[in-house]
């Protein structure tokens, strides 16, 4: 069974930083394409950045959270990372590790979630 | 960039009933390798979201037959045959075909009991 598991969730002050990880589980995680989505609070739904499969060569980052946040993956110890800096207020929601299936092109798996509030 | 719009963005239904929910997105999906890359999401109340169907009308594993999924090109609709208790909750639908940057969803459409 698959599983994803968020943490590193918290509360951090505008234009700090927190690190998300993800740890996962029940698949040869190297295998798949990963990415996370995220969910302000009574929004939808926001993909946030991707990255490929094997070492990660390729990622992805909505227009949002460029230039701010890095995302990367340990295959060794089957985690995902978000780097995320320069935190803004509208930052604020659930971030969701995404699995992404043979392709890339749709999300079949997803974690509970982490909780990032920026806030002072 | 492509934008993907659902209708209606409420929808009370009684138990038992059918229900559909309307995707529409500003560029085609249709991929260059013939697929079309949509899918759809159902995330209920305090829960993650899940994959209910992928490439318009393909059910995940473990998704009651009462859910099905249509359309082509830019047009796109999730039908419930009969409404039940537990499939109260929010109904995304996603591209995956324009990628990257990445993946876009619609607004959602929250179903609820009458």
């Amino acid at each position: 069974e698959v599983q994803l598991l968020e943490s590193g969730g918290g509360l951090v002050q505008p234009g700090g930083s927190l690190r998300l990880s993800c740890a996962a589980s029940g698949f040869t995680f190297s295998d798949y394409a990963m990415g996370w989505v995220r969910q302000a609070p009574g929004k939808g739904l926001e993909w946030v950045s991707g990255i490929s499969d094997g070492g990660g060569s390729d990622t992805y980052y909505a227009d949002s959270v460029k230039g701010r946040f890095t995302i990367s993956r340990d295959n060794s110890k089957n985690t995902l990372y978000v780097q995320m800096n320069s935190l803004r207020v509208e930052d604020t929601a659930v971030y969701y590790c995404a699995k992404r299936p043979p392709g890339g092109r749709s999300i079949d798996s997803w974690g509970q979630g982490a909780l990032v509030t920026v806030s002072t | 960039d492509v934008v993907m719009t659902q209708s209606p963005l409420s929808l009370p239904v009684t138990l038992g009933q059918p229900a559909s929910i309307s995707c529409r997105s500003t560029q085609s999906l249709v991929h260059s390798d013939g697929n079309t890359y949509l899918s759809w999401f159902q995330q209920r109340p305090g829960q993650s979201p899940r994959r209910l169907v992928y490439q318009v009308s393909n059910r995940d594993s473990g998704v009651p037959d009462r859910f099905s999924g249509s359309g082509s090109g830019t047009d796109f609709t999730l039908k419930i045959s009969r409404v039940e208790a537990e499939d109260v909750g929010v109904y995304y639908c996603m591209q995956g075909t324009h990628w990257p940057p990445g993946f876009t969803f619609g607004p959602g459409t929250k179903v609820d009991i009458k």
